[in-house]
């Protein structure tokens, strides 16, 4: 299987602020990594497929970038309604495996 | 509108067998590309992908739980079943089905649309 780890595991940060997510996959995964949201006690929601491409109604101030084994997720602004939990996934080879998961708190 | 409902039981006794059901509409399942996973979440943890079932029967499963686990498609209706045996208080969690599907044109599949999740508490 494909193991996935995300840095950092929890991160504090105020409204405005530009944060960066990491992932990581232990082995080559190409652009096959998607990014997801969840908010407490919600469905996750995906924001971006295929290591860079935003979903349609997905806010630009996210993005994403990378490949192979190394992969980010940028939200550039932070708004009130981004502090939550992100996901990364695979979906290079099944199982399709997340990652342990960004919690985005306010600071 | 694509909908996917989880259902099943609320609480299932240790070494019992869970069966949730995920009732869709709005896509089919018979169409290339689609598919529909099950992932779970135990409280306060991160999600877990659970299994897949694609369009052309093809079914998929998490390497530590594929012996437990079993997934299907009723004929002839909008569901997919999940069975998962011998449950234990650490299966303890929400279950969430969702469709997959690839992004237009491309071999990107990501979790477009979830389910609201269904509650499983293990206990005796």
């Amino acid at each position: 299987d494909t193991q996935m780890t995300q840095s950092p595991s929890s991160l504090s940060a105020s409204v405005g602020d530009r944060v960066t997510i990491t992932c990581r996959a232990s082995q080559s995964i190409s652009t096959y990594l998607n990014w997801y949201q969840q908010k407490p006690g919600k469905a996750p929601k995906v924001l971006i497929y295929g290591a860079s491409n935003l979903l349609s109604g997905v806010p630009s101030r996210f993005s994403g970038s990378g490949s192979g084994t190394e992969f980010t997720l940028t939200i550039s602004s932070l708004q009130p309604e981004d502090f939550a939990t992100y996901y990364c996934q695979q979906s290079y080879s099944s199982p399709c495996t997340f990652g342990p998961g960004t919690n985005l708190e306010i600071k | 509108q694509v909908t996917l409902t989880e259902s099943g039981p609320a609480l299932v006794k240790p070494t019992q067998t869970l069966t949730l059901t995920c009732t869709f509409s709005g896509f089919s399942l018979s169409s290339s590309g689609m598919c529909v996973t099950w992932v779970r979440q135990p409280p306060g943890k991160a999600l877990e992908y659970l299994a897949r079932i694609d369009w052309d029967g093809d079914k998929y499963y998490s390497t530590s739980l594929k012996t437990r686990l079993a997934i299907s498609k009723a004929a002839s209706k909008n569901e997919v079943v999940l069975t998962m045996t011998n449950m234990d208080p650490a299966d303890t969690g929400t279950y969430f089905c969702a469709r997959v599907r690839p992004a237009a044109g491309t071999r990107y599949y990501y979790m477009d649309v979830w389910g609201t999740g269904t509650t499983v508490t293990v206990s005796s």
